[in-house]
Formats: structure tokens, C-alpha cells, sequence
């Protein structure tokens, strides 16, 4: 399997809070991604990243910002948590542009 | 943004069923992928499909990547308990970038 590794696995936050989510990726791939998944919704992309420093918004980045200062670390900060950012999140890396995406086992934040 | 639509949204079966699902979209792909996503797990790649009418299999299941690259198919032969779970499609679309388009899955309950 793929070296990918989220952090921490399991979260509750009260609302305001600011929280960092961590990837850890140890297959050097240039492609990083932030999904959610809610019901009902599928996986939605909240930021990606092309390489140490490249950054770009999805779908659903409000509320959201992204750092990736190694290639290996890809975080996921929220400003300031809300109820609505309740979700599982998933991070995901890729190695090549027409390659599948390599998913880590997510991780599940609750805002109270 | 692309969409992908997957149907169906949900399916119950008996044990040893065989099982379709699908995805269509109005946009041309050039790669179409599988995935299956377990109870508290990340999606993990099952079928990738690059070429119009593909066909390619992975021990019981089978995907093919449609001739107008407009839709892709996912089969399953004998189902069995453990094939349970949630199954995306996901594409990338011609000219498009390194991102993929996820459908919003087909949840699978196999009944023994």
C-alpha cells in the first residue's frame, strides 16, 4: 500500500476553534489532495496542491486554507471551525497527472 | 464544474447476485477509474480504464470504458458478503486538468 498516513484519525472541536488536519505521504508524489464527504454529497475537493508551495482551490474551499512546505506534508487548516465543517475528511495523492488517486483512511471531525 | 452521473445511488442483493452500476456524463473522458470505499476507510482504486471500450476485469469484477467516452460500467459477478460498500466511478475529462470528477457512489448491502 501506498504510504499515506492522516492525522489525528478522530476530532472534536468546538465551533471557533481553528484546527489543523495533517497528510503524510512517503511515495514522493508531486499531487496532493483535500476532499470531504458528507451524505449525500459524494467527495467534494477543498484544496489541491502540484507541488512544494502550489496550492489551488476546489470546489468547496471556503472556510479552508492549505500548506505544503515539503513534499511530504500537505495541511489542512480551519480558520475558525462551524457545525457546517463537520465531515469526514480525506486527503489523497497522486504521482501522475492521468494516475488514480491514492486515498488515506480519512479523517472524521466533529465541530460542537 | 464536470459532473459525473452515477446510478444507482443504492442497491440490496443476495448473496451470489450479480450487480451493475453505472456512470454517464455529458463531457468526453479519457480515463475512467473504480473505486470501493469500506466502512471507515478511504476509497481504494479497483478498475482503470484508459482507452474508449476497454474492457478490463479484476478477478469478479469487471469495467468497461464506454465507446462514446461518455460513460463507463461496473460489474460484479456472484457478489459475497464483503463486497459491501460504498463504489465511485471517478474521470478525467479530455483537455482537462490533473484533477478527477468523482460520481457520488452506489452503496452496495449484499444480504447472506
Amino acid at each position: 500500500d501506498a504510504g499515506i498516513t492522516q492525522s489525528p484519525r478522530h476530532k472534536v472541536t468546538e465551533t471557533g476553534t481553528p484546527v489543523t488536519l495533517r497528510c503524510h505521504q512517503t511515495e514522493n508524489h508531486r499531487y496532493m489532495y483535500w476532499y470531504r464527504q458528507d451524505p449525500g454529497h459524494g467527495l467534494r475537493l477543498i484544496h489541491y496542491s502540484y507541488g512544494v508551495k502550489d496550492t489551488d482551490k476546489g470546489e468547496v474551499s471556503d472556510g479552508y486554507s492549505v500548506s505544503r512546505s515539503k513534499t511530504e506534508d500537505f495541511l489542512l487548516t480551519l480558520e475558525s471551525a462551524t457545525s457546517s465543517q463537520t465531515s469526514v475528511y480525506f486527503c489523497a495523492i497522486s504521482g501522475r497527472a492521468n494516475y488514480g488517486y491514492t486515498f488515506g483512511s480519512g479523517t472524521r471531525l466533529t465541530v460542537v | 464544474g464536470q459532473q459525473l452521473n452515477q446510478s444507482p445511488q443504492s442497491m440490496f442483493i443476495q448473496e451470489g447476485e450479480d450487480v451493475s452500476m453505472n456512470c454517464t456524463s455529458s463531457s468526453i473522458f479519457n480515463t475512467w477509474l473504480w473505486y470501493k470505499q469500506d466502512p471507515g476507510e478511504g476509497p481504494v482504486l479497483l478498475i482503470a480504464l484508459y482507452k474508449a471500450g476497454e474492457l478490463t476485469s479484476n478477478g469478479r469484477l469487471t469495467a468497461q470504458f464506454g465507446i462514446t467516452r461518455k460513460d463507463s460500467f461496473l460489474n460484479i459477478s456472484a457478489s459475497i458478503p464483503s463486497d459491501v460498500g460504498i463504489y465511485f466511478c471517478a474521470g478525467r475529462t479530455q483537455g482537462g486538468s490533473e484533477k478527477l470528477v468523482f460520481g457520488k457512489g452506489t452503496k452496495l448491502t449484499v444480504n447472506p
